[in-house]
């Protein structure tokens, strides 16, 4: 059963970078995607970005553009999320999940998020 | 891309049932039948619910129903029980290759 584990809470400055990690336990990427989202205080889940390992591509919220980075080591089974130019609005927690979905042809479908990992909490202040 | 619409809240007592309605637009919703619901306890991460529009992951009771008309999604509970308690998001596929979440629907159980 494969697990997901985060890395641990972060405390940055503004105008900084944070960058997560998620490592899957008793599995691999396989041929999954892995998605990253983020819940502010009282706030709904936010939709960040999403990687398929095997074939490098991402792709991110039109939000998030230029700020975020995704990255993914399949040696290791583990993905990553870097923000950069951080911001007070920027305190959330911070979530993986693995991603599943379909594919046709050169077509990709990956959507549901059927495994998640236990969130990390970022926190920007000055 | 826009959040999907939710309602805020929804209520309902013990045996009751409730539906909750996602509201996209034809670039999301209305365009694909790839529409997943989340439960989220408080503190808690999100689990998946139902997924392609009305399917769910085992382990989920069969008191959890999906369906889809146009640009509308919608998770219907029955028999609620008090720890469906939850708030609960929709999810969809989007022409743009990314994904989108509806604002969230609190469910207080009477």
């Amino acid at each position: 059963q494969v697990q997901l584990v985060q890395s641990g809470a972060e405390v940055k400055k503004p105008g900084s970078s944070v960058k997560v990690s998620c490592k899957a336990s008793g599995g691999t990427f396989s041929s999954y995607a892995i998605s990253w989202v983020r819940q502010a205080p009282g706030q709904g889940l936010e939709w960040m970005g999403r990687i398929i390992p095997i074939l490098g591509i991402a792709n991110y919220a039109q939000k998030f553009q230029g700020r975020v980075t995704i990255t993914a080591d399949k040696s290791t089974s583990t993905a990553y999320m870097e923000l950069s130019s951080l911001r007070s609005e920027d305190t959330a927690v911070y979530y993986c999940a693995r991603v599943r979905g379909y594919s046709y042809g050169s077509d990709y479908y990956y959507y549901y998020m059927d495994v998640w990992g236990k969130g990390t909490t970022v926190t920007v202040s000055s | 891309q826009s959040a999907l619409t939710q309602p805020a809240s929804v209520s309902g007592s013990p045996g009751q049932s409730i539906t909750i309605s996602c509201t996209g637009t034809s670039s999301d919703v209305g365009g694909y039948n790839y529409v997943s619901w989340y439960q989220q306890h408080p503190g808690k991460a999100p689990k998946l619910m139902i997924y392609d529009v009305s399917n769910r992951p085992s382990g989920v009771s069969n008191r959890f129903s999906g369906s889809k008309s146009g640009n509308t999604a919608s998770l219907t509970i029955s028999g609620l029980q008090a720890e469906d308690e939850a708030d609960y998001y929709c999810s969809s596929y989007t022409s743009s290759s990314t994904q989108v979440f509806g604002g969230g629907t609190k469910l207080t159980v009477l």
